[in-house]
């Protein structure tokens, strides 16, 4: 089974502050691992996504994700916070055992002060 | 259309009452997956298909779920008999390679289904 927990349900930052959103994954095959972000009243988008290859995997709008084994971690960061990163942040796993079928944390609420 | 659509996009239901909710995946994508998303939660998978086939349903809440994909396209998820925990935003996906590979999975907007 694969599993990923996401560390803070909600998450303030000030506007040019370092954004970190944590996510820890169970697996017991390698995972493949996601970020996805959603908007209010929105569907979600990929940010970011590990499947083979390079551990640090840059997304879209500056966000960015390393993929540490020995931890089982796949934290997302930002090194800077736009007001318009306020949105809510999901996490994922997914595996061939499963059909490459999403298992997604809670979640975590960012919020942007100015 | 250039994404994948969904329909209705609110639906309120009676509980005790029948709904079907339509996904359009974008055309040529051979997997579908529904998720349902309860307020405050993280998208919880439910089922999907590859082309008609439905592969896993493992993730169907009860026997009141039901998902099809007669031509392997359009997907409709029907729930008969809704109760209140029925309510939530129901997400679908669609990806263009079989689930033995792994190609991104496209989201529509979602249905958001209130039983009163």
């Amino acid at each position: 089974a694969q599993s990923v927990t996401q560390l803070g349900s909600h998450v303030s930052v000030s506007e040019g502050a370092l954004v970190l959103l944590r996510c820890n994954y169970s697996s017991s095959v390698p995972p493949y691992l996601f970020w996805y972000v959603q908007y209010p009243n929105q569907g979600l988008q990929l940010l970011l996504k590990y499947t083979t290859g390079a551990t640090l995997v840059k997304g879209i709008n500056g966000f960015e994700a390393e993929f540490k084994k020995s931890e089982t971690s796949f934290h997302l960061t930002k090194p800077s916070a736009h007001m318009s990163d306020a949105a809510e942040y999901f996490c994922a796993v997914s595996g061939p055992n499963s059909g490459y079928a999403l298992n997604f944390g809670k979640g975590t609420s960012l919020l942007v002060t100015p | 259309g250039a994404g994948v659509s969904q329909s209705p996009r609110y639906k309120v239901a009676k509980r005790g009452q029948d709904v079907a909710l339509r996904c359009d995946p974008i055309s040529g994508h051979v997997s579908l997956f529904w998720y349902q998303q309860a307020l405050g939660q993280g998208p919880e998978f439910l089922t999907y298909f590859q082309n008609e086939a439905q592969l896993d349903k493992s993730g169907l809440p009860s026997d009141r779920f039901f998902a099809e994909r007669p031509e392997g396209s359009v997907s409709t998820l029907k729930i008969q008999r809704t109760q209140q925990e029925d309510s939530a935003v129901y997400l679908c996906a669609s990806s263009l390679a079989g689930t033995r590979t792994y190609n991104e999975q496209f989201f529509g907007p979602g249905t958001r289904l209130t039983v009163l």
